[in-house]
């Protein structure tokens, strides 16, 4: 099965509102990445989490890996949020490379 | 920040033909990785590597190879390419201890018709 399972798989939010992304993970992962994917398909590094919580302007994303998830919570939305949300992460096995969830299509409305 | 560099940004291709993607990175990272990411599965794996002339396989290698020159370059070859190879490809790299931060280049597109 899928070893990171990201929730919900869309989202739409009010400008000025706030939720928040989560994925969860079937075996122990090292760290935990967040990316956003904009129009045109580059990949944004959000947050690299090896465990805690981490805070960038409206974003804040903490990684639990004792209890095996992740969330990215997003506050204030605005306009500019609007985009796809990946998390993805790297098992003790497999060469450090990123397995990542499915992603979270976030829209955000005036 | 960290540094790779993709190329071309775009590629059409037929079916049957030979294509090769390049990735760089400057950032002496000893891990680069090739994933494809299509519709409504993310990114996949394809093929990594920890070294110049080292090559592992990835969760969807079939069809393709790859090679790792250097250091810093690691090429991913289509050598028969065929229309279910239409993708977004992304390369990336990490480095060897402590931080394991992955960095991606901004992706090829490629289409085979």
């Amino acid at each position: 099965g899928d070893q990171v399972e990201q929730s919900p798989s869309a989202l739409s939010l009010h400008e000025g509102t706030g939720s928040a992304l989560r994925c969860n993970f079937t075996t122990t992962m090292r760290a935990v990445q967040w990316f956003q994917q904009n129009s045109r398909g580059s990949l944004i590094n959000l947050f690299y989490l090896a465990s805690g919580t981490k805070e960038n302007g409206r974003l804040k994303s903490t990684f639990n890996s004792k209890e095996s998830y992740s969330t990215l919570h997003i506050r204030d939305a605005q306009l500019e949020d609007s985009g796809t949300y990946f998390c993805a992460a790297s098992a003790y096995q497999g060469g450090r490379a990123l397995i990542f969830g499915t992603g979270t299509t976030v829209s955000v409305s005036p | 920040e960290a540094a790779v560099t993709q190329s071309p940004r775009n590629k059409v291709t037929v079916t049957g033909g030979n294509v090769t993607l390049s990735c760089r990175q400057t950032n002496s990272h000893n891990y680069m990785y090739w994933y494809r990411q299509d519709t409504g599965h993310g990114l996949r794996l394809i093929h990594y590597s920890y070294g110049a002339g080292n090559l592992q396989i990835g969760d969807v290698p079939d069809g393709y190879k790859a090679t790792r020159t250097t250091q810093e370059d690691f090429f991913l070859l289509l050598e028969l390419a065929s229309p279910s190879q239409t993708s977004l490809y992304f390369c990336a790299s990490s480095g060897r201890e402590g931080n394991t931060e992955v960095f991606f280049g901004k992706g090829t597109r490629l289409t085979v018709v």
